[in-house]
Formats: structure tokens, sequence, C-alpha cells
């Protein structure tokens, strides 16, 4: 099936430092992606998309890089804080039926 | 607006005893999703619906069954619990978009139900 992939499953930077979180996937056909946040004991709670029309979409402190060539995206955070430390799950669309979930990539924010 | 809400948060039950989770959503979504997450492991789509009165298999449907008899609501039942159902059990809902940018969007979810088969 379909699968979703993190180079790096933990992530450690210093508060005020900039994170990059990475994510391969393999479905070509996608048409949509979604960076979620998920703190401990939550749900997973929306934090960024975009469509693949696009490679590039920007937030507040974060941005979303799409790379349809090689089939990668990025979660960016500027100035990461002590409240960003959490486990990051990247999405895909599937056939615009569900989501295919990575499994995470759990951020952590030293002091 | 409640957004999703799961019922009940906690649960613990015995060896081949059966339970049903309840899933709500006020947002008029048309999707709606059950997963579950392990340890140290992304979200596992069980089953989903892509409307009121349909239901599709997931990654992982075995041992479990669903019905979305109203739109606003997903269950997820379990007929004879096992120790490998032993997990935290994720609703989701998300709205369908038209034109230009067709296609399903951002999935809500909801805060979870913590189950525990002995």
């Amino acid at each position: 099936g379909e699968s979703v992939g993190l180079h790096l499953p933990t992530l450690s930077v210093q508060e005020g430092d900039n994170s990059i979180i990475n994510c391969a996937y393999s479905n070509s056909a996608s048409d949509y992606f979604i960076w979620y946040k998920q703190e401990s004991g939550k749900g997973p709670q929306f934090i960024i998309d975009i469509r693949s029309n696009m490679d590039k979409r920007q937030g507040q402190r974060v941005t979303v890089l799409l790379n349809k060539t090689v089939k990668h995206l990025s979660l960016q955070i500027a100035a990461t804080q002590p409240g960003d430390s959490a486990v990051y799950f990247c999405a895909f669309d599937n056939y615009g039926q569900n989501f295919v979930f990575g499994p995470g990539t759990r951020l952590s924010v030293l002091p | 607006n409640a957004g999703v809400t799961q019922t009940p948060k906690f649960r613990v039950l015995k060896t081949g005893q059966s339970m049903t989770l309840l899933c709500a959503q006020d947002m008029n979504h048309e999707y709606m999703y059950w997963y579950r997450q392990d340890p140290g492991m992304g979200l596992r789509l069980i089953h989903y619906s892509v409307g009121e009165g349909t239901t599709a298999k997931g990654e992982v449907p075995d041992g479990y069954n669903v019905s979305r008899l109203k739109k606003q609501n997903f269950l997820l039942g379990l007929e004879s619990a096992a120790p490998s159902q032993t997990s935290v059990y994720f609703c989701a809902s998300s709205y369908l978009v038209s034109g230009r940018a067709a296609g399903i969007n951002e999935q809500f979810f909801g805060p979870g139900t913590r189950l525990t088969v002995l």
C-alpha cells in the first residue's frame, strides 16, 4: 500500500532555533498534504496544509514545502518554543478517500 | 460548536467482551474516520465513511465493525475484544471541497478513547 515515511524519528532543538521536520511519501497521485501536531494525551491538531498545485505555503511561524519531483514534504518551524514540543505527523490524501499518516517525529525543545 | 466528541474516554474490557465507541461531530462533515494509535506509532485507519449510510475498510479493519446511520455519528464496534485491540482510538471528520480545490480537506480529531483489553 501507499506509505509515508519520516527521515528522523526524533529531533532535539535549542529554544529559539529553527526546526525542520521531513517526510517522504510514495503516492504520486496525492493532491493534498497536511501536518499535524499531537501533544501528549490529546488528539492530533491541524497545523498547516498544502495542495499539489503549490510548492510552498506559510503560516504563523510555520512553513510547509512540497517537492513533488522527489515526493518530499517538510515542515519548518521558526524560532522554536517550548510549546512546540510534541509529535508531528505528516499525512496525505489517498485518492481522495482517506488519509495516510506517517509514524511521527518527536520534537523536543531544549532550554 | 463542540467539534468532534468521543465517548467513552476510557474503558477496560475483558477478552471476549463487546463494546461500541461513539463518535459525534456537529460540523456537518461528509467524511468520518476511525483510527487506532499504538505506542510510538502513527495513526492507522480502521474504517471510514464518505457519507451517511456508507462505510469502507481502512488499513486495519479486522475485528472491528462500523455504522454510519446518521451523518453526525460514526460508531465503532468490537464484537469480541482481544488484547491486541488495546490502543488509543481516535475519531476524525472532514469535509469535501468542490471546485478548483476539489477534494477532502483537513481532518478534525476527537480527544481519543483509551481502551485496555485484559
